[in-house]
């Protein structure tokens, strides 16, 4: 099954931009890649996905690698409402891994 | 709108009971799924449905049955409740199949369950 690697915990400053990393090197042609994010006490909710070109939401961008094996997701300016577990995941069985930790400093 | 509705928020169990988690959503999605998250760890994929009387396991289904009789509801049953199944469940639904250019999940705010 195809899965994702992402770093377990990231660290940012307010109003700085944030670049989260995911790794998919075994993803399929047809999987769309999707993030989602998980604030303290909450269910996840979803943040943008992509195929194949860049997407840009209200949210968040998303910056996929030629070859698909690698994306990126762009808060253009973190805030402390920022601060949650970021995940990725792919089509395949919608798998969850442990995700990223983005912490925001003042 | 409800979106996706999750009852009851907080169980206590006694090992070897039953019960059953009770999600609802008010979309008219055809996908449904159920996760449950243990501390400091993502989401496990339980079961899931894409339609009415279509159901199928997810990644750890031993201990768990669904059921998907409308396209409304779609509960989960504990059989005989385990220590191990202390957890957060979510439950989450989505218009197309999930992962897919359509199949944005939109998630409950969890069941938290405890067993003693």
């Amino acid at each position: 099954d195809a899965k994702t690697t992402q770093p377990n915990s990231m660290e940012s400053n307010e109003e700085e931009p944030v670049h989260l990393p995911c790794n998919h090197s075994t993803i399929s042609g047809t999987d769309y890649i999707h993030w989602y994010r998980q604030l303290p006490s909450q269910g996840p909710e979803y943040v943008i996905h992509g195929l194949t070109s860049n997407v840009n939401n209200r949210m968040a961008s998303l910056a996929i690698a030629e070859d698909r094996k690698s994306s990126t997701l762009i808060l253009h300016r973190a805030t402390l409402r920022d601060a949650a577990v970021y995940y990725c995941i792919l089509q395949n069985k919608l798998v969850f891994g442990a995700g990223t930790i983005l912490r925001v400093k003042s | 709108n409800a979106g996706v509705t999750q009852t009851p928020k907080f169980q206590v169990l006694k090992t070897g009971q039953s019960m059953t988690l009770q999600c609802a959503q008010d979309m008219n999605h055809e996908y449904m799924s159920w996760y449950r998250q243990d501390p400091g760890m993502g989401l496990r994929l339980i079961h899931y449905s894409v339609g009415a009387g279509i159901t199928d396991q997810g990644e750890v289904p031993n201990g768990y049955n669904v059921s998907r009789s409308t396209t409304e509801d779609f509960p989960l049953r504990l059989l005989s409740a385990a220590p191990s199944q202390t957890s957060v469940y979510f439950c989450a639904s989505s218009y197309g199949l999930a992962g897919t250019n359509t199949g944005e999940l939109f998630f409950g705010e969890g069941s938290r369950l405890t067993v003693l």
